[in-house]
């Protein structure tokens, strides 16, 4: 397995521009986790999924964050309109998440920059 | 609720030095605790985990954590550092339940002086 595919890797875009972050879980994997990390704030947790339904969106900032994962294989973290605060590395991450597993398996993450 | 504390958001040590990372955690019922690192550009990855049984977990690169639950910490140790272990590294902690999210620490970035 390539194992957790994100993209893009970068995205530069401009403020109030809609942005779609991209993510590919490992095959067979049934939890889904999306993180954004900053320096001030360090590895917050969004949102994540369990059998593609969302569990927890207690971590998302604002109603501008929405998050879709409409099969097993695809997720997406969209940002609309987006803001200069929201620059940030977004990592995505699966899972099993059964014990003694419980391993985490995060992409290479989304490196977003909003002027 | 779960939360995990890491002292010191950057900890710099020489080459062939112990390397000594703290975490500690707080959780009403037994706890699984995790360590990941993260290199450049590159997302976290797992370095070791306690769940049950032995308290002292070793892991990938030489390194160690010890559960001390009266001390409810999860330090991280290696005994000689190299260049190569220059990465951030977090603690992490979730319960023993399905549908737990895990809680990461802050992290601390590991320095290696020449």
């Amino acid at each position: 397995d390539a194992g957790v595919i994100q993209s893009p890797r970068h995205e530069v875009t401009e403020m109030g521009q809609e942005v779609t972050l991209r993510c590919k879980p490992i095959s067979g994997h049934d939890y889904l986790f999306w993180y954004r990390q900053t320096m001030m704030r360090g590895l917050e947790l969004l949102i994540y999924f369990n059998n593609n339904v969302p569990i927890d969106d207690s971590g998302m900032p604002e109603d501008r964050f929405s998050a879709k994962m409409p099969n097993a294989s695809f997720s997406t973290l969209k940002i609309q309109p987006s803001e200069p605060r929201d620059s940030a590395v977004y990592f995505c991450a699966s899972s099993f998440l059964q014990a003694p597993d419980l391993e985490l398996f995060f992409g290479s993450g989304t490196q977003l920059s909003v002027l | 609720a779960q939360s995990v504390t890491q002292l010191g958001s950057h900890v710099s040590v020489s080459e062939g030095a112990l390397v000594l990372l703290r975490c500690n955690y707080s959780s009403s019922v037994p706890p699984y605790l995790f360590w990941y690192v993260q290199y450049p550009n590159q997302g976290l990855q797992l370095l070791l985990k306690y769940t049950t049984g032995a308290t002292l977990v070793k892991g990938i690169n030489g390194f160690e954590a010890e559960f001390k639950k009266s001390e409810t910490s999860f330090h991280l140790t290696k005994p000689s550092a190299h260049m190569s272990d220059a990465a951030e590294y977090f603690c992490a902690v979730t319960r023993m339940n399905r549908d737990d999210k895990i809680i990461f620490g802050k992290g601390t970035r590991l320095h290696i002086l020449p």
